[in-house]
């Protein structure tokens, strides 16, 4: 139990466009899920966190018009990257909270590449 | 949340059991310590958590100290798919602060 996909695994875009990702909790539902970002050789930077139904609480320095975040349902969140340009290369990993109290296990997707060329 | 400390890097022999310390002297009484572990290009994966007594799952043992302010994560049989960078984090809050890791290495 406790699977967190993600869609694409990798994804390659020119400077410019916008990006989709897809974070999906598979066998349980996930009030809370969370947006990382990994750069080569550092650790993960927690971007935001996303409530269903509600707006998501981007930390600072996170540009919240440019990573555009919606929690839909209970298994889906997706993360937009718009107007992507090189130095967004990165690798982007979400996570989901199995339960509602905040010590609750947050469970990771296999991250998604993103190359903009 | 509270700042751990980890080594940088420790190597382990395949078989052997691999113990990776952490120091966590400034946790305070609501804040758990987690374990999370990244192998390359991939996502954390969960490992084990405790707020203080010892726990034990399937992949490992956590033993946290009795004045809570260092822990040790216990691989008791690595294996080369165990090679990965070991998170150690203290949270008692919804999110999860990730540090630089142990790096370990374990060789046939």
């Amino acid at each position: 139990g406790a699977v967190v996909s993600q869609h694409p695994s990798w994804v390659i875009c020119k400077s410019g466009t916008s990006v989709k990702i897809e974070c999906r909790s598979l066998d349980f539902q996930a009030t809370t899920m969370f947006w990382y970002r990994q750069f080569p050789k550092q650790s993960l930077m927690l971007m935001a966190t996303s409530n269903e139904g509600s707006k998501a609480t981007y930390e600072q320095g996170v540009e919240k018009d440019k990573f555009l975040i919606n929690h839909a349902s209970l298994t889906l969140s997706t993360l937009t990257v718009t107007s992507a340009h090189p130095e967004d290369s990165s690798f982007y990993i979400c996570s989901a909270r199995r339960g509602t109290s905040p010590t609750d296990t947050q469970y990771f997707g296999p991250g998604t590449r993103l190359t903009v060329l | 949340d509270a700042k751990t400390t980890q080594p940088t890097s420790m190597d382990c022999a395949e078989g052997r059991a691999a113990n990776l310390p952490c120091n966590h002297s400034t946790i305070s009484g609501n804040e758990y310590v987690y374990w999370y572990r990244q192998i390359h290009s991939q996502g954390p994966q969960y490992i084990i958590h405790g707020l203080k007594n010892n726990e034990t799952n399937e992949m490992a043992s956590l033993i946290i100290t009795e004045d809570r302010k260092s822990s040790t994560l216990i691989l008791p049989h690595a294996t080369l798919r165990d090679t990965a960078v070991y998170y150690c984090i203290v949270s008692g809050y919804s999110t999860l602060t990730f540090g630089k890791g142990t790096m370990l290495l374990v060789s046939p």
